[in-house]
């Protein structure tokens, strides 16, 4: 009964080819978010849809882009990835801005 | 920018010890205050405090918040082995495009030995 779904959980990429994310909600929440947490390092928000209005943060790079089709999915492109680019990927939905999170199993992303 | 800061970095007890976690903040327009349990996996929700002085409790967890400090203690009493994780605090922003993002701390990496 698994309400944010990622797929997949494990991804292997190679260096500079383009790969995709999907995350998917059984929530019929509003807001998507993705964020990039690191080996060590605290999540951090790459950007977040509200219904359909996209927000980027401003320090994301131009590399990363995301498609919200429907209010149930959500994709996050990597267009070129770099080795820095390695990290768990991790999907997350609320009803409303600042109300609860929740958080998928998230997607780890290696790069060769 | 929003900022948090989570101490100790890393703890480790035996079984049976009680813990306590620290997570002091700096946010422009403040909401609320999110603890998150992670495992080899994503985080998963403990609690969500908005109002300062009332303790949520859930278990051997609790956590308290206070607005006027700026910060939030997050325990754990008679520490089993499967409360070995990363703890995270995250706080959300009431104002502006920023509403509702949670900007996380460094997280404190839990250790308990049998």
């Amino acid at each position: 009964d698994a309400m944010v779904i990622q797929n997949p959980r494990y991804q292997v990429t190679q260096f500079g080819k383009p790969v995709t994310l999907s995350c998917s909600q059984t929530l019929n929440h509003n807001v998507m978010y993705w964020y990039q947490q690191k080996s060590s390092q605290a999540p951090k928000l790459l950007f977040h849809y509200y219904d359909k209005d996209f927000n980027n943060e401003a320090d994301t790079p131009d590399n990363f882009q995301s498609r919200r089709p429907n209010t149930s999915f959500c994709f996050l492109d990597i267009r070129s990835p770099g080795l820095g680019d390695a990290a768990m990927y991790l999907c997350a939905t609320s009803w409303d801005r600042g109300s609860q999170v929740y958080f998928g199993a998230g997607t780890r992303l290696s790069v060769l | 920018e929003d900022k948090v800061v989570q101490s100790p970095l890393s703890l480790v007890v035996h079984e049976g010890d009680t813990v306590t976690l620290n997570c002091s903040y700096e946010v422009t327009n403040f909401r609320s205050l999110l603890w998150y349990k992670q495992e080899k996996k994503a985080p998963t929700f403990l609690f969500m405090l908005t109002s300062s002085g009332i303790e949520k409790k859930s278990g051997r967890l609790s956590s308290i918040l206070d607005k006027k400090e700026l910060f939030s203690i997050l325990n754990i009493t008679a520490t089993q082995t499967g409360d070995s994780a990363i703890y995270l605090c995250a706080v959300t922003n009431a104002g502006g495009t920023s509403y509702g993002k949670l900007t996380f701390g460094q997280g404190t990496i839990l250790t308990v030995h049998p």
